[in-house]
């Protein structure tokens, strides 16, 4: 079955500075690929997805970049604000509607 | 935008007892439902996955007859958690979507106890 791998576990930046996030999936069949947020106690909201017809999408302080041929998913985010701390989850889908297989997580810590 | 509603948001039971958490998209159907379970500081585990009027499909490991999941209609979803246990204590969390639309929806998640 598909496999997500996330890294880093744990990533602290200064407030202004870029984050990124690294993923890579095992499964060739997956096209679905989203990135959540989640704060202590809640569950996770979506902050951006992208599908595998494209190799980039952003939506104003946040990207994320797909390469299929070396089965990985980046999210980067610019202009960090200590509201950006949280635990950011990446995860894939093989099919539509289909079951979401999440990485590890990644905690994310933006310093003032 | 798409509402999953997840109740209750805690709850503490004792040893032996069930507990009931109901899943329910507000403003749209959802034919398929999925329930994760999470322990602290790790990541979602998918345990299964109900569609409106059919059997729950159980991930490997998880017991069906432990973790009830029932989708009777397209807005509601329940997981009760049978002969509840201190190692079954976790947060749980569902998830839904709509079909023909993009994302997933996820609730606020139950964080359950067991004492």
């Amino acid at each position: 079955g598909e496999n997500v791998e996330q890294h880093p576990s744990t990533l602290s930046v200064q407030e202004g500075d870029s984050a990124v996030i690294k993923c890579t999936y095992s499964d060739s069949a997956s096209n679905y690929f989203p990135w959540y947020k989640q704060e202590l106690g809640k569950g996770p909201q979506l902050i951006i997805d992208i599908r595998s017809n494209v190799g980039e999408k952003k939506d104003q302080r946040i990207a994320v970049t797909l390469n299929k041929t070396a089965k990985h998913f980046s999210l980067h985010i610019t202009e960090t604000q200590p509201e950006d701390s949280a635990v950011y989850f990446c995860a894939a889908s093989i099919r539509e509607g289909g079951k979401l297989i999440f990485g590890q997580g990644t905690e994310l810590s933006v310093k003032p | 935008g798409a509402v999953v509603s997840q109740h209750p948001s805690w709850v503490i039971c004792k040893s032996g007892t069930s507990v009931k958490i109901e899943c329910r998209s507000l403003d749209f159907q959802a034919t398929t439902m999925f329930w994760y379970r999470q322990f602290p500081k790790q990541s979602l585990m998918l345990m299964a996955t109900s569609n409106e009027g059919s059997k729950a499909t159980y991930e490997q490991g998880v017991e069906k007859d432990k973790f009830l999941i029932n989708h009777a209609s397209l807005t509601l979803s329940t997981l009760t958690v049978t002969s509840a246990h201190p190692e079954d204590s976790s947060f749980y969390i569902c998830s839904a979507r709509e079909q023909g639309a993009d994302g997933y929806t996820f609730g606020s998640g139950t964080r359950l106890t067991v004492v």
